[in-house]
């Protein structure tokens, strides 16, 4: 089946300093990934949606220049947290399909915990 | 505004039960109504589900979609303490690959 790969697992790091979050689709092309948070106990937020070869299209409320989201080929799309902040901590999980059919599913990455002290 | 919502937001059973978890919802344009399983890590899928009154069934769970009082139910039959796990439901509408999640069911199964 489709497997989408998230990278890292873990990462704590320092106020102020930026993040990196990578996404691949291992086992396919993705041309659309989507970029999920979650705070402890709630639903999965969509934050955006990352196109390959153009812009992100980000949901209301989330700061597109603090989300930088780049998805320069179609397996790999990537989350950075600029200027990351304590409120910013928080489950980061990215998703792929595995065609460009509305009719397969959603296939998740493992998800990135995030921590900023 | 579209909303799904999920009941129970938590469960607590012993193990052999059966549990039926459920999923309404009001979205505009709907596609398609999906379960997963979400353990310590992300989603792992379970089911898709498009048509009205068409059980799909997998081992000890299965699932079933009426569209017309939009809403689905996720059955569990023969409960193990590894079917412990949020439950999530989420919705597909046409013309976007967008996904609105609900905010889930906690099961908890006791040996």
């Amino acid at each position: 089946g489709a497997v989408v790969s998230q990278h890292p697992s873990r990462v704590i790091c320092k106020s102020g300093t930026s993040v990196k979050i990578e996404c691949r689709s291992l086992d396919f092309q993705a041309t659309t990934m989507f970029w999920y948070r979650q705070f402890p106990k709630k639903s999965l937020m969509l934050m955006a949606t990352s196109n390959e070869g153009s812009k992100a299209t980000y949901e209301q409320g989330v700061e597109k220049d603090k989300f930088l989201i780049n998805h320069a080929s179609l397996t790999l799309s990537t989350l950075t947290v600029t200027s990351a902040h304590p409120e910013d901590s928080s489950f980061y999980i990215c998703s792929a399909r595995g065609v460009t059919s509305y009719n397969s599913p959603l296939h998740f990455g493992n998800g990135t915990r995030l921590t900023v002290t | 505004e579209d909303k799904v919502v999920q009941s129970p937001l938590s469960l607590v059973v012993h193990e052999g039960d059966t549990v039926t978890l459920n999923c309404s919802y009001e979205v505009t344009n709907f596609r398609s109504l999906l379960w997963y399983k979400q353990e310590k890590k992300a989603p792992t899928f379970l089911f898709m589900l498009t048509s009205s009154g068409i059980e799909k069934k997998s081992g000890r769970l299965s699932s079933i979609l009426d569209k017309k009082e939009l809403f689905s139910i996720l059955n569990i039959t023969a409960t193990q303490t590894g079917d412990s796990a949020i439950y999530l439901c989420a919705v597909g509408q046409g013309g976007s690959e967008k996904l609105v999640f609900g905010k889930g069911t906690k099961l908890t199964v006791n040996p």
